[in-house]
C-alpha cells in the first residue's frame, strides 16, 4: 500500500522560506505513470493545488505561486520537496503531499494523499 | 482560472435516503483527446481528501457502488444512492483540464 508522508517545520517566520519534504513508501517515485504533488488547504482559500513534479524533475506549477515555488525530487531517497519563499500569513495552511496520475501528456486525478502537516507563518 | 462552483454548501440527509451534489465549471472540461478531466473527492473530518470518482463516472478502487458520477461539459453531479453514516464529510469536485488545477469550495454532507 502506497504511503506519502510530509515532514518539516510547523512554524515559519514571515519573509522566510517554507521547506517541506515528502517521503514515499510502498512504491517507487520513479514511475512513468505518476507525478508527485503538493496541495494546501486553508480556511480562507479552501483547497489549492500548488504544483507537481515528475521523477525526472519536470514540473507543473500553479501560476499564482510560480515565482515563489521550487520543487525538487531525490530518487535515491524516494522523496520530493517543496520550497515556498517570501512567506506571509496568507501561506498558513495544512500542506498535503500526494500522488497525481498522468498520461505522460496530461495530469489527472490525485489518488493518494498524505495526512497533511500544518504550517503556520508567524513571527 | 477554471472556476468550480458547488451550488450547495451543505445538505442534511436521512440515512438510507439518496443525496445529490452538483458542480459547475466556468468552462468545458472536455478535452480534445475526448477525456473529461473532472474528479470527486470526499474529505472526512480530520482526514485528507480521498478520491471517489475519476473522469466523471469511474469509481476509484474500493469506493462503494452507491457512489456514482454523471454529467458532461460544464455540469456534473455526484450521487449517493443510499447515504450511510460514514459518508459524512465535505465533498469536492476538481478539474485538471487547465493549469492551475482547481477545486470547488466543497459541499458538507451531514446526517439527520
Amino acid at each position: 500500500q502506497l504511503q506519502v508522508q510530509e515532514s518539516g517545520p510547523g512554524l515559519v517566520k514571515p519573509s522566510e522560506t517554507l521547506s517541506l519534504t515528502c517521503t514515499v513508501s510502498g512504491g517507487s517515485i520513479r514511475s512513468s505513470t505518476y507525478y508527485w504533488g503538493w496541495i494546501r488547504q486553508s480556511p480562507g482559500k479552501g483547497l489549492e493545488w500548488i504544483g507537481s513534479i515528475y521523477y525526472s524533475g519536470s514540473t507543473y506549477y500553479n501560476p499564482s505561486l510560480k515565482s515563489r515555488v521550487i520543487m525538487s525530487v531525490d530518487t535515491s531517497k524516494n522523496q520530493f520537496s517543496l520550497k515556498l519563499s517570501s512567506v506571509t500569513a496568507a501561506d498558513t495552511a495544512v500542506y498535503y503531499c500526494a500522488r497525481q496520475r498522468t498520461s505522460g501528456v496530461h495530469l489527472w486525478d490525485i489518488d493518494y494523499w498524505g495526512q497533511g502537516t500544518l504550517v503556520t507563518v508567524s513571527s | 482560472d477554471v472556476v468550480m462552483t458547488q451550488t450547495s454548501l451543505s445538505l442534511s440527509v436521512t440515512p438510507g435516503q439518496p443525496a445529490s451534489i452538483s458542480c459547475k465549471s466556468s468552462q468545458s472540461l472536455l478535452h480534445g483527446d475526448g477525456k473529461t478531466y473532472l474528479y470527486w473527492y470526499l474529505q472526512r473530518p480530520g482526514q485528507p481528501p480521498q478520491l471517489l470518482i475519476s473522469d466523471i463516472s469511474n469509481r476509484f478502487s474500493g469506493v462503494p457502488d452507491r457512489f456514482s458520477g454523471s454529467g458532461s461539459g460544464t455540469d456534473f453531479t455526484l450521487k449517493i444512492s443510499r447515504v450511510e453514516a460514514e459518508d459524512v464529510g465535505i465533498y469536492y469536485c476538481m478539474q485538471s483540464i487547465q493549469l492551475p488545477y482547481t477545486f470547488g469550495q466543497g459541499t458538507k454532507l451531514e446526517i439527520k
